[in-house]
């Protein structure tokens, strides 16, 4: 059974860090990439950002809120990945919820879709 | 602002069928496949509809998806209580280098 795990949320001040992970279990970790979303309270979806699968260069990608705040990382001895979220501010408050992502290779590249999701941890930002 | 537009809401009332309609552009919906998640209250999202219109295994043949153009439509026959939920659209965007979501329409069964 595919499972992801995210931990590390919590109650944490404007411009504090915090690091959240994502334990997974039932696949083959370093054969997928893997995003995060968020979701403030009683809005909508949002995408943060993805890394890809080894095979795929390992590399990653943002969504422009959080480009440059959040870099996101993964071990795959472990098959956990991490979303390190850096100066923090209150907008930043939501659910964040880690998904496993398999790709298709289209003609115009590869695209990512969002299969597993998490339970998602919560993250407050306030004074 | 969404980049794919839903309508906020919708209803049915049991037995009934339901489509919540999801509008994009050329550079998402209209060359990219469209997946659809569902949201229960208080629960992480989960897929229901991936590549237009494939449905992961144990999602009832109930709900299906299609697209023509730009925009794209999720169907729910024989509505049932357990449906009522949140329900997302999204697709890949070519512009923006990333996925893109709807807003998201709370579905109501009277």
């Amino acid at each position: 059974e595919v499972q992801l795990v995210e931990s590390g949320g919590g109650l944490v001040k404007p411009g504090r860090s915090l690091r959240l992970s994502c334990a997974t279990s039932g696949f083959t970790f370093g054969d997928y990439a893997v995003s995060w979303f968020r979701q403030a309270p009683g809005k909508g979806l949002e995408w943060v950002g993805f890394i890809r699968s080894k095979a795929y260069g390992g590399t990653t990608e943002y969504a422009a809120s959080v480009k440059g705040r959040f870099p996101i990382s993964r071990d795959d001895s472990k098959s956990i990945a991490y979303l390190q979220m850096n100066s923090l501010k209150t907008e930043d408050t939501a659910v964040y919820y880690c998904t496993r992502a398999p790709g298709i290779t289209m003609v115009r590249g590869r695209r990512y879709y969002f299969d597993y999701w998490g339970r998602g941890t919560l993250v407050t930002v306030s004074s | 602002q969404s980049v794919l537009t839903q309508p906020p809401s919708a209803s049915g009332t049991p037995g009934q069928r339901v489509t919540i309609s999801c509008s994009g552009s050329s550079s998402n919906i209209g060359s990219n496949y469209v997946y659809w998640y569902q949201q229960l209250p208080g629960t992480a999202p989960k897929l229901l509809i991936y590549t237009i219109n494939q449905r992961p295994s144990g999602v009832p043949d109930r709900f299906s998806g299609s697209k023509s153009g730009t925009s794209a439509s999720l169907a729910i026959s024989g509505l049932r209580s357990e449906d009522e939920a949140d329900y997302y659209c999204a697709t890949w965007d070519d512009s923006l280098s990333g996925p893109v979501f709807g807003g998201g329409t709370k579905l109501t069964v009277l």
